[in-house]
């Protein structure tokens, strides 16, 4: 099954940009959404269908996707912004929806 | 707005049944375009899709190829509800189950709080 990877942490201080990437074959070609989970909490959908940002996501969260990896960036960080972040795609070859094993952000 | 509240037991034996129900409130579970999913998370791991059903229930609910022995989920119009039953669990299953409402590209836009499910003797 399609497998995607993520690093297990990122470090950035406060009003810096972090970046996370999800790497996948040939990922471009998939359609990829990212969440945030703080401690505690459910997933929250953060960006949809590789660069939509839902309604109440600020602006600073961003996304991109291409060749062999998808990137989250939150620019200007902020306290608020430490949680868990997900990727996820769906895989057509299986129906099965696959998500990655996460990037624990720290603003510090 | 629509919300969901997942509801069942915290604690189920080894190789008993894992029943659980996602109440939707705001809303109806009926919308067209809306499919009901099922996603369960171990402590410290990633989050494990379980399987999905249309909001109509006319099609058949798709299932993780990992799971799809042992699962079923069910909707229920006349209470605005989804279930998921787990069989057979052992302590593998043991984790957080969220309902979620899955969207048309295959994302998830809006999620219950999660409940605990231990599986233990």
């Amino acid at each position: 099954s399609y497998v995607l990877t993520q690093p297990p942490s990122v470090s950035v201080a406060p009003g810096k940009t972090a970046t996370m990437t999800c790497g996948g074959d040939n990922i471009g070609n998939k359609i990829v959404h990212w969440y945030q989970q703080r401690p505690g909490q459910a997933p929250k959908l953060v960006i949809f269908y590789d660069t939509n940002r839902p309604s109440g996501i600020p602006e600073r969260f961003s996304a991109s996707n291409s060749g062999n990896m998808a990137t989250l960036t939150i620019s200007r960080a902020e306290p608020g912004d430490e949680a868990d972040y997900y990727c996820q795609v769906w895989d057509s070859s299986t129906d099965h929806r696959v998500f990655g094993g996460g990037t624990s952000l720290t603003v510090l | 707005q629509v919300q969901l509240q997942e509801s069942g037991p915290g604690l189920v034996k080894p190789s008993e049944t894992l029943s659980l129900k996602c109440t939707v409130s705001g809303g109806s579970i009926s919308s067209d375009g809306y499919y009901w999913s099922w996603i369960r998370q171990p402590a410290g791991k990633r989050p494990e899709w379980i399987g999905r059903i249309y909001s109509t229930g006319t099609t058949t609910a798709n299932y993780n190829p990992s799971l799809k022995s042992r699962v079923t989920i069910s909707l229920d119009t006349a209470t605005n509800q989804f279930s998921l039953k787990l069989t057979a669990v052992t302590a593998a299953d043991t984790a957080v189950y969220y309902c979620a409402r899955e969207m048309g590209l295959n994302y998830f836009n809006l999620w219950g709080q999660g409940t605990l499910v231990t599986v233990s003797s």
